[in-house]
């Protein structure tokens, strides 16, 4: 079967830094998307990795490594306004986006 | 308008009632999708339409039906809805399929299935 595993919820301090581990276990690979989504509100796109490596994009990256099945977000010099849920995806065989459930991140002044 | 609209924003139905989702997009995205998202699960995807005039079956179809006359345009019905089916139903759509296209997510309907 598919799986996406990711931790259910974190907590961490205005300014410091977080990173949001996803494991995958999905039938092909055709890439892995971070989204981001307030409480109440639609998922936002963040970031999109195919190959090996970081992607930085501003105080986010995104890290994967295909053969271990693994990929992380990193967040910087973290703000109240980070405070969401964080959604790991991967895009399988088919083209389809298999989604993990998301996890919460609290901020803590 | 700009980017996805969804009606209506929620809603309360009576179960064995039936019940169509609008979904609106404005950007000429070839491909859309209806996913649900229910507490402590990820999203899931319902139906999906990679071009006008084709549709295709996602993990949860059961119960529901789409149709794709236009670009534009993506409804999903339920038939007969039951209370499995509450839950908040996103619609969504990307330029198409592959590549680093992302996928853009209207604001959801909360639907209460009683």
């Amino acid at each position: 079967g598919q799986n996406i595993d990711q931790p259910t919820e974190m907590t961490a301090t205005e300014g410091a830094i977080v990173q949001i581990n996803c494991t995958y276990q999905t039938s092909g690979f055709n890439g892995l998307f971070w989204y981001q989504q307030h409480a109440g509100e639609a998922p936002t796109f963040l970031s999109y990795n195919v190959l090996d490596g970081l992607e930085e994009k501003g105080r986010f990256s995104s890290f994967l490594s295909r053969s271990k099945g693994y990929s992380y977000l990193l967040l910087k010099e973290l703000q109240m306004k980070d405070s969401a849920s964080y959604l790991c995806a991967v895009r399988d065989s088919n083209y389809q986006l298999i989604w993990g459930a998301g996890t919460k991140l609290i901020i803590k002044p | 308008i700009a980017g996805i609209t969804q009606a209506p924003t929620s809603q309360i139905l009576a179960a064995g009632r039936r019940m169509t989702l609008r979904c609106t997009q404005d950007m000429r995205h070839n491909a859309m999708y209806w996913y649900r998202q229910d507490l402590g699960l990820g999203l899931r995807l319902i139906h999906y339409s990679n071009t006008a005039g084709t549709t295709g079956k996602g993990e949860v179809p059961d119960g529901y039906s789409v149709s794709r006359a236009n670009t534009d345009d993506f409804p999903l019905t339920l038939a007969s809805a039951v209370p499995s089916q509450t839950s908040v139903y996103f619609c969504a759509s990307s330029p198409t399929s592959g590549g680093v296209n992302e996928q853009f997510f209207g604001p959801g309907t909360r639907l209460t299935v009683l």
